[in-house]
């Protein structure tokens, strides 16, 4: 597509509850990132995918966090027993190539909420 | 939409004059650094990038200036509009790496 794409673009859950939360990069984009962002903080890194592979998952807060990529395009990021600290929005980034000169593209991101 | 940073740093500046966003960054290997602009409800979006090969870069009515022996860069707003009013962010990354890391973000609001 022409740009990142999240869905759904709000999500309000029942603590307990879990959410899977999708992002559909721009096409061709081999780099996909996922970051996190709290109120009154910074971008907090996720996890990184390189085509369906995530060499990189050292952000992820805990367990119940996991996501997956699938035929190097859409990204599922998916929160099991959803906490209230997880209320944050979540932001999904692609890359042409990962590293220097080479920006993210970020989406609108979803917000969640956990009430 | 709810505004994100709600106890970022804000710099208030009237309409029509210029801005100054700061960003000190912490990697002195870094050698590529981006400005992102991210208005409220939505993800942020790229303004401008520079190398460490430069000092200086320009753009529409923008400007990053990048001083690397104490590892600050700045993004110069000229004539500052009502539009303008968003997050700052800057990035960095150095070769080899993958990852950016992000500054915590500055708020510009215009006053009218």
């Amino acid at each position: 597509g022409a740009g990142v794409s999240q869905s759904p673009s709000n999500k309000v859950t029942e603590k307990g509850k879990d959410v899977e939360l999708r992002c559909d990069p721009i096409s061709g984009h081999t780099a996909l990132y996922w970051y996190r962002q709290s109120l009154g903080q910074g971008l907090e890194f996720l996890i990184y995918f390189q085509g369906n592979s995530a060499p990189d998952k050292s952000g992820l807060p805990s367990d119940r966090f996991s996501a997956e990529r699938t035929g190097g395009s859409v990204s599922t990021l998916t929160i099991q027993r959803t906490q209230q600290e997880d209320s944050a929005v979540y932001l999904c980034a692609s890359s042409d190539r990962a590293g220097t000169g080479f920006g993210y593209t970020f989406g609108s991101g979803t917000r969640l909420t956990v009430v | 939409g709810e505004s994100v940073g709600l106890h970022l740093p804000t710099l208030s500046v009237q309409e029509g004059d210029n801005s100054i966003i700061n960003c000190a960054y912490s990697n002195s290997a870094s050698d590529y650094f981006i400005w992102y602009k991210q208005e409220s409800g939505k993800g942020p979006q790229f303004i401008i990038d520079i190398r460490s090969n430069m000092d200086k870069r320009q753009g529409q009515r923008v400007t990053v200036l990048l001083n690397k022996t104490v590892k600050h860069l700045s993004l110069q707003i000229a004539a500052t509009q009502p539009g303008d009013s968003a997050v700052y962010f800057c990035a960095e990354i150095h070769s080899g790496t993958y990852k950016y890391i992000f500054g915590t973000g500055t708020r510009l609001k215009v006053l009218a």
